[in-house]
């Protein structure tokens, strides 16, 4: 069961790039990583998904070292509309699904 | 819009009485999943379902129980409310297990 960790809050300011880490020392061999954002009430948003080295999509990348034993969200150029709640979630197919608490970012203008 | 439907939007209920929450999965996805959010909390796991059969169970109470229909859409059963189970309920769903998971809209649950 791989537990998570990331920071709890960050702050930025429009126009930045933002990298949120999350650390996952026990991941196992099959896991994934995925990444969602969450504004308040409402459901999560598939942001991301990755196994290793690096994927990039329309809205991020995922950068995963060798070890694999964390993994960085980066958001290009944020702007206010990017606040919200990002969750890093690593699971296999049959263990019980921790989100954790997440990491709180903060667009300041 | 993810593609997952949930019902209903609200819900208010007093303590002691039964609801059940349904959930109609994207097209084409066999796993569902239901989820708990208190106030400011953080997502707590309920269950996972793939193609009829439960998968996965996380800290779900024994007043709660779920179930996954031939035709893929989920229901969950809360029983005996209790004030504490005040919440926003999530489902999603996915193809398989550990793929990205679409989250539904939420059902918030009001006890009194």
């Amino acid at each position: 069961l791989a537990k998570t960790t990331q920071p709890i809050s960050m702050d930025s300011y429009e126009g930045q790039e933002v990298n949120i880490t999350c650390s996952h020392n026990n991941i196992a061999t099959n896991d994934y990583i995925t990444w969602y954002q969450q504004f308040p009430s409402q459901g999560p948003r598939f942001i991301i998904q990755g196994y290793k080295t690096k994927v990039t999509n329309e809205v991020a990348s995922l950068f995963i070292p060798a070890d694999r034993k964390s993994s960085t969200l980066s958001l290009p150029r944020v702007s206010l509309s990017d606040t919200a709640v990002y969750y890093c979630l690593v699971g296999a197919r049959d263990d019980k699904i921790i989100f954790g608490k997440g990491t709180r970012l903060h667009i300041l203008p | 819009d993810s593609g997952v439907t949930q019902t209903p939007k609200h819900l208010i209920t007093a303590t002691g009485q039964r609801v059940t929450l349904r959930c109609s999965p994207r097209s084409g996805d066999l796993s569902v999943y239901w989820y708990q959010q208190s106030l400011d909390q953080g997502l707590q796991f309920l269950i996972q379902y793939y193609n009829g059969e439960e998968r996965a169970k996380g800290n779900i109470l024994e007043r709660f129980s779920a179930q996954q229909f031939p035709d893929l859409h989920s229901e969950l059963n809360l029983s005996s409310l209790e004030l504490g189970d005040s919440a926003l309920y999530f489902c999603a769903s996915s193809v398989v297990p550990q793929d990205e998971q679409y989250f539904g809209p939420g059902t918030r649950l009001t006890v009194t």
